[in-house]
């Protein structure tokens, strides 16, 4: 499965749009960009994931760019509850799916 | 409510000990994971299952065993062998479509073990 490259950290205001990059330049056709977050000392939860397409619901937007070699996931509004560990992750099969160390997003009141 | 159960969530066990870590789904899930957790780090795939009584090693198997009796129970066993059990355990499972994994994983609350 292809490496991702994301921000170790990164801040962002309540209220405001979070946008999160991701570079996966060795991206495959068939592989898939995934998003998940971590809240501290729970389990991940899925956000979303697209292929090459821009996908959006409930939680966020997943950009592609059209050379799919990196991705931006966006919180359209983020609040104090959005502050985790988010993960992206490039697979062609979810249970290959490998969770780097992922950007620790802060939001700030 | 539907989703996936850890137990327990803190234990404590002494070295050459084994232990056995509890995930049960109700999701009606095929496919059920274990993943390993350190501190400050992404997570490590140790065992994965697709369908009942079957079961593939991921990255860090070794000094772990697992088995998949029931569609609903995937139960993960730290042995002595594994050399540095103290972790995060994090149980997952996943929907399929139309056979097709759709890339969605429930995950448990996990089970924090530290070994004395």
């Amino acid at each position: 499965d292809a490496k991702t490259t994301q921000p170790p950290s990164m801040d962002c205001a309540e209220g405001r749009a979070a946008n999160l990059p991701c570079n996966h330049s060795t991206i495959s056709g068939n592989e898939y960009v995934y998003w998940y977050r971590q809240i501290h000392s729970q389990g991940p939860q899925y956000i979303i994931h697209g292929l090459k397409n821009n996908e959006t619901n409930e939680m966020a937007s997943l950009i592609i760019t059209e050379d799919r070699k990196s991705s931006t996931l966006i919180l359209p509004h983020a609040t104090l509850r959005d502050t985790a560990v988010y993960y992206c992750i490039v697979s062609s099969n979810d249970y290959k799916l490998s969770f780097g160390a992922g950007t620790t997003v802060t939001v700030r009141a | 409510d539907g989703g996936i159960t850890q137990s327990p969530k803190y234990l404590f066990r002494k070295e050459g000990q084994n232990v056995t870590l509890s995930c049960e789904q109700n999701l009606n899930h095929d496919a059920m994971y274990w993943y390993r957790q350190d501190p400050g780090q992404g997570l490590r795939l140790i065992y994965y299952s697709q369908i009942v009584n079957d079961f593939q090693k991921g990255d860090i198997a070794e000094g772990y065993s697992v088995s998949r009796e029931k569609k609903e129970s995937f139960p993960l066993t730290v042995t002595s062998a594994q050399k540095n059990p103290t972790a995060f355990y994090l149980c997952a499972s996943s929907i399929m479509a139309g056979g097709i994994e759709t890339g969605e994983l429930f995950f448990g609350e996990g089970s924090r073990l530290t070994v004395l």
